[in-house]
């Protein structure tokens, strides 16, 4: 079973600065998903297969990563970006699993 | 537009059984995989299992004696069963579709619609 590690586990960050999650993965994989909740709401899709955008997310998010190190990074974090990211991959025998998460407040 | 909705009891005593189920509409049941997942207390997400479009079933090993889903085609529903519920149970449920994209020569699968999420808490 693959695990997920993410750091950090909480951070703060003043509008205006770059912002950046990363997610270890315990054995190498071929891509990363990454997903916004915020309190009260349901995970939304955020960037899938480790760079693609999901439908609405604004383009000072990006993500990158190979083999067992991925990142989710903001350029230019803003206020509506205080969320949790998870990180999340799909392994073989079927399972899915998710990073910790981490707490993004901005300040 | 795909739109999921949870939902079931609230409250569950110990030791008994948890069920809920998740209404589709705007997507057929039968295209595609339903999973259910749940996020603890303190943000642990753990993914429970799915249900293919074929019907097959897939589950988290930790949870694979005591978890089982379904579904009812004819009402574009699918279903949680989870036995022998204890305190350590309690947590938001959400379920959600798979959607499939091709990546490299195969294909992968990320959560592209979810639920809203039943809170589920497990207490006598």
């Amino acid at each position: 079973e693959i695990v997920l590690t993410q750091s950090p586990t909480t951070m703060a960050a003043s509008p205006g600065e770059k912002v950046t999650i990363t997610c270890h993965a315990s054995s190498s994989v071929s891509y990363m998903h990454w997903y916004q909740q915020k309190p009260g709401a349901s995970p939304k899709p955020w960037i899938y297969a480790t760079s693609t955008l999901a439908s609405g997310v604004p383009d000072r998010f990006s993500g990158s990563g190979s083999g067992t190190s991925y990142s989710l990074t903001i350029n230019n974090v803003e206020a509506e970006d205080a969320a949790t990211y998870y990180c999340q991959q799909w392994n073989y025998p079927p399972m899915n699993t998710f990073g910790a998460g981490t707490k993004l407040e901005l300040k | 537009e795909v739109q999921l909705q949870e939902s079931g009891p609230g409250l569950v005593k110990p030791s008994q059984s948890l069920s809920l189920t998740c209404s589709v509409t705007g997507y057929s049941i039968t295209s595609n995989y339903w999973g259910w997942i749940r996020k603890f207390p303190g943000n642990k997400m753990e993914w429970m299992g799915y249900i293919s479009y074929s019907g097959s079933t897939s589950y988290n090993p930790s949870l694979k004696s005591r978890i089982s889903i379904t579904r009812d085609t004819s009402k574009n529903q699918f279903f949680l069963q989870l036995n022998s519920v204890t305190t350590e149970d309690t947590a938001t449920y959400y379920c959600a579709r798979y959607a499939r994209i091709y990546y490299y020569s195969s294909y992968i699968y990320y959560f592209d619609y979810w639920g809203q999420g039943v809170m589920v808490t497990v207490s006598s």
